[in-house]
Formats: C-alpha cells, sequence, structure tokens
C-alpha cells in the first residue's frame, strides 16, 4: 500500500516550453504532497509544500511563477515548469504523506527533465 | 519496489538514550543518504556517506554504511525530544534516487 506515483519518469523538451509533472497517490488521500528538485551529486532540496485545496508554500529562493503547483484533488498534484531552461534541467521527486501510516510519507520514483 | 527497507518501522525511546535505525538496500551505489523529516513538513538532509566510506559522523549523529551487505545504519546519540520525527534514507545509484520506506522514532521527555 501507499503508492505514489510519478508521471513522466523522462522528459525531454525544448527550450521556451512548459512541463508538467504530476503525483498521485495511487492507494490513499494525500492532503499534503511535497516537491523536491535534484542537482547533481547534490542531495534533494524541498521546492514547496503542496496543500489539497489551497495554495502551494515555497520556499525560500523558488520562483512561484516558474514552478506552478496545483493539488487540486486529494490524490493528485501537479509541477509545470514554465518557459523551461536549460538550468532547468534536473531530477524532481514529489513525495506524500499517507495519514495512518505509522511512518507517513512515500515517495514517487522522479522525474529527470532535461530541456534542450 | 527499488524502495529500501528500514528497521525498525517505528521506535519510540527516553530522551537521552540513543537510537538506532537500520537501512537496507537493492541496488550498486554512488552514495547513502539519511534525511529526517517532521510531521507535515518537507525533508531535511542530515548526512551523506560515499560508498567507499564506513563511518561518518556529524554532530550527535553516526552513519555507517556496509556495501558487502547492502545496508546502513543511523545512530542518533543522547536522544532529545525535539529529535521525534521520520528518518528516511535514500540511495542514489546512477542517477536515480531510491528512498527506505522510513522510521518513525519517537522521543519521550
Amino acid at each position: 500500500g501507499a503508492v505514489v506515483s510519478q508521471h513522466p519518469s523522462r522528459v525531454i523538451c525544448k527550450s521556451g516550453t512548459s512541463v508538467k509533472i504530476e503525483c498521485r497517490s495511487l492507494d490513499f488521500q494525500a492532503t499534503t504532497m511535497f516537491w523536491y528538485r535534484q542537482f547533481p551529486k547534490k542531495s534533494l532540496m524541498l521546492m514547496a509544500t503542496s496543500n489539497e485545496g489551497s495554495k502551494a508554500t515555497y520556499e525560500q529562493g523558488v520562483e512561484k511563477d516558474k514552478f506552478l503547483i496545483n493539488h487540486a484533488s486529494l490524490t493528485l498534484s501537479t509541477l509545470t515548469v514554465t518557459s523551461a531552461h536549460p538550468e532547468d534541467s534536473s531530477f524532481y521527486i514529489c513525495s506524500a504523506n499517507s495519514p495512518g501510516k505509522i511512518w507517513g510519507y512515500t515517495f514517487g520514483s522522479g522525474t529527470r527533465l532535461t530541456v534542450v | 519496489s527499488q524502495q529500501g527497507e528500514e528497521d525498525p518501522q517505528a521506535l519510540s525511546i527516553q530522551e537521552g538514550e540513543n537510537a538506532t535505525m537500520n537501512c537496507s538496500y537493492k541496488t550498486s551505489i554512488n552514495n547513502l543518504q539519511w534525511y529526517r523529516q517532521n510531521s507535515g513538513r518537507g525533508l531535511v538532509h542530515l548526512i551523506l556517506i560515499r560508498s567507499n566510506e564506513r563511518e561518518k559522523h556529524s554532530g550527535r549523529l553516526r552513519v555507517t554504511l556496509d556495501t558487502s551487505k547492502k545496508s546502513s545504519s543511523l545512530l542518533i546519540t543522547a536522544s532529545r525530544a525535539a529529535d521525534t520525527a521520520s528518518y528516511f534514507c535514500a540511495t542514489l545509484a546512477g542517477n536515480q534516487f531510491y528512498f527506505g520506506t522510513g522510521t518513525s522514532l519517537t522521543v519521550i521527555p
């Protein structure tokens, strides 16, 4: 149980286009989801906390207009990288809290974004 | 599943005691990282140990890595109530992250 599905796993896009990444909780409802970014050989960096039905909370230094987060339902949060540039190329991963589970959090398998 | 397993799933100790959490993984790795997550908050990176290292210290944290057994342990010494959180190991294999299932630690004041 407590599976988080992230899609797509890999995406290549042209500079200037937008890319949407989906994070779905498959067998539980997630009121809160987290979006992370990982630079090469670095640890994960929290970008934002996505709350169902309300605006996401962004970490300092993360551009809200560039990384649009929508959490319209209890099972889906989306991250849209708008007007992507090569420096946005990274590994993005989501996680969701799973109420009732003693360890509480489940991670998606990540999305490798390459902007060319 | 590509995720590792963590043991125990839940741990409850008295303040001042040591807490030990274990992590096993499945693939060859570049490094292994431990993260902490407080309830309702995002991950906080604690410590990274490379595949050619066997032990690493940071403050009250001690991490060991046994690549032959594909396992790691995180020891928190002299625990405090503020250490109450979920702890995750994550392995970097190639360019893919794999997370363990986490240990929920409760430190009782």
